[in-house]
């Protein structure tokens, strides 16, 4: 069983459109990350959860809305897509917010924007 | 603010050989650090961490840390390198979320 699934793996859309990445986790843990990881191989948070309330919300575009309808599920938005939001993103959970709890990730979503 | 900083783009070592891949940090008060590996297209995988204790943590597949605070360093380590090991290396500070690195590229020569 997979801890941490990402649908889809691959995305490849025009400017413009809206698209959705969806995240679910099998581990119980109670919060849920999105980071994006660009060309150079960077990682940087974009949103967490815990127990479906947002906890932190980093300096993201508007274009861009998590939503998490229970606490294994944290799915990403993205309204009018750019090219520069060509990257691959990545959800992550893990059993607490905070503390000393390593994440578990999932498999990451490779996102072309052309 | 938390921060971690990882000062070699890339590391390279035969098969057989020692390896230490650098990562220093800083941080107010006590820290969580972390390293994670990133086989190519796939997610991050957690290696080991340290919270408290001894400083020398065992993690999965051979790795260990050696935590280092008057150096204010937590350099991920190896005895032995396999081929098999080269992969990208994420050192990372848990504050409210966990603050990455910028990776470090672990090539292996057979």
């Amino acid at each position: 069983d997979t801890a941490v699934s990402q649908t889809p793996k691959y995305l490849v859309t025009q400017m413009g459109n809206d698209k959705s990445i969806k995240c679910e986790q099998n581990l119980g843990h109670d919060t849920m990350y999105w980071y994006k990881q660009d060309s150079k191989k960077f990682l940087k948070i974009m949103f967490s959860y815990n127990n479906k309330e947002l906890i932190i919300n980093e300096t993201v575009p508007n274009r861009f809305s998590p939503k998490s309808p229970d606490k294994a599920h944290l799915n990403l938005h993205i309204n009018s897509l750019e090219l520069g939001d060509s990257a691959v993103y990545f959800c992550a959970s893990s059993r607490r917010a905070g503390g000393n709890y390593g994440y578990t990730f999932g498999s990451g979503t490779r996102l072309t924007v052309v | 603010a938390q921060s971690v900083a990882q000062p070699e783009d890339q590391v390279n070592v035969a098969e057989g050989n020692p390896l230490t891949v650098k990562c220093t940090y800083s941080v107010s008060g006590n820290p969580y650090l972390f390293w994670y590996v990133q086989y190519p297209n796939r997610g991050l995988q957690f290696l080991l961490k340290y919270i408290t204790g001894d400083n020398l943590v065992k993690g999965s597949y051979g790795f260990e840390a050696e935590f280092n605070k008057s150096q204010t360093s937590f350099h991920l380590k190896k005895p032995s390198a396999l081929v098999s090991d080269s992969a990208l290396y994420f050192c990372a500070v848990r504050d409210v979320v966990s603050i990455f690195g910028t990776g470090t590229r672990l090539q292996v020569f057979p």
